[in-house]
């Protein structure tokens, strides 16, 4: 069984800063995803990758299959961004159909 | 296109009671996903579809819950003598096939208290 661990928990940042957060996980996995998810409680998929890095606008998400770590940057971020970012891996290295989640990573983009 | 509903959004039961709670998933999307996400927590796989058959319902934590999708498309998660640790958002998602390239769609999800 996967496990996944997040990293902060929380993260406060003023407006223009430069924002990294950390997943990390224990069993080697076909992709990961990261999903955004507003006060509002409604989750968006932002990424599903497997290798390398991808970018989506000022969204950056980089894994290590080896090391079995993601990381999600934020560029230039706003306070629009505000939101829990959680990620998410299948439970037993498979498919995507059964996701174990991280706890997720609140951040708060002050203007 | 319209995204993935849920219904109803908010649902308050007493203890004891049985609830179903209904996904609609986006047209022509073969896989459908539950989760349910207790306050301050990620959220926690249930179940998930491949067509009408449950291809994974191991995290469905007891034998109270169960679900179905009969016709493929619409699924429903019932939840027999509700108890307050139920309590919870109860998330669907769909994807085109539950192939490692196809993006999950979540729905807003229903809002489960049980007094």
């Amino acid at each position: 069984k996967n496990e996944v661990e997040q990293s902060p928990q929380n993260l406060t940042a003023q407006e223009g800063e430069f924002i990294t957060i950390n997943c990390s996980y224990s069993v080697g996995i076909s992709a990961l995803h990261w999903l955004q998810q507003h006060p509002g409680g409604g989750i968006v998929s932002l990424f599903m990758l497997s290798s390398g890095k991808k970018k989506h606008g000022r969204l950056i998400a980089t894994i290590n299959i080896q090391e079995k770590h993601s990381s999600l940057h934020i560029t230039a971020s706003h306070p629009r961004d505000s939101a829990v970012y959680i990620c998410a891996v299948p439970n037993y290295g498979g498919s995507q159909g059964n996701l174990i989640f991280g706890k997720g990573t609140k951040l708060s983009v002050k203007p | 296109g319209a995204g993935v509903s849920q219904t109803p959004s908010n649902k308050v039961t007493e203890k004891g009671k049985y609830v179903e709670l209904r996904c609609d998933p986006i047209s022509g999307h073969t896989a459908l996903y539950w989760y349910r996400q207790s306050l301050g927590q990620g959220p926690e796989f249930l179940i998930y579809f491949q067509g009408t058959g449950a291809a994974d319902d191991s995290g469905l934590p007891n034998d109270r819950f169960f679900a179905v999708r009969p016709e493929g498309s619409v699924s429903t998660l019932k939840i027999q003598r509700t108890e307050r640790g139920d309590s919870a958002v109860y998330l669907c998602a769909s994807s085109r096939t539950a192939g490692d390239a196809d993006t999950q769609y979540f729905g807003p999800g229903t809002r489960l208290t049980v007094l």
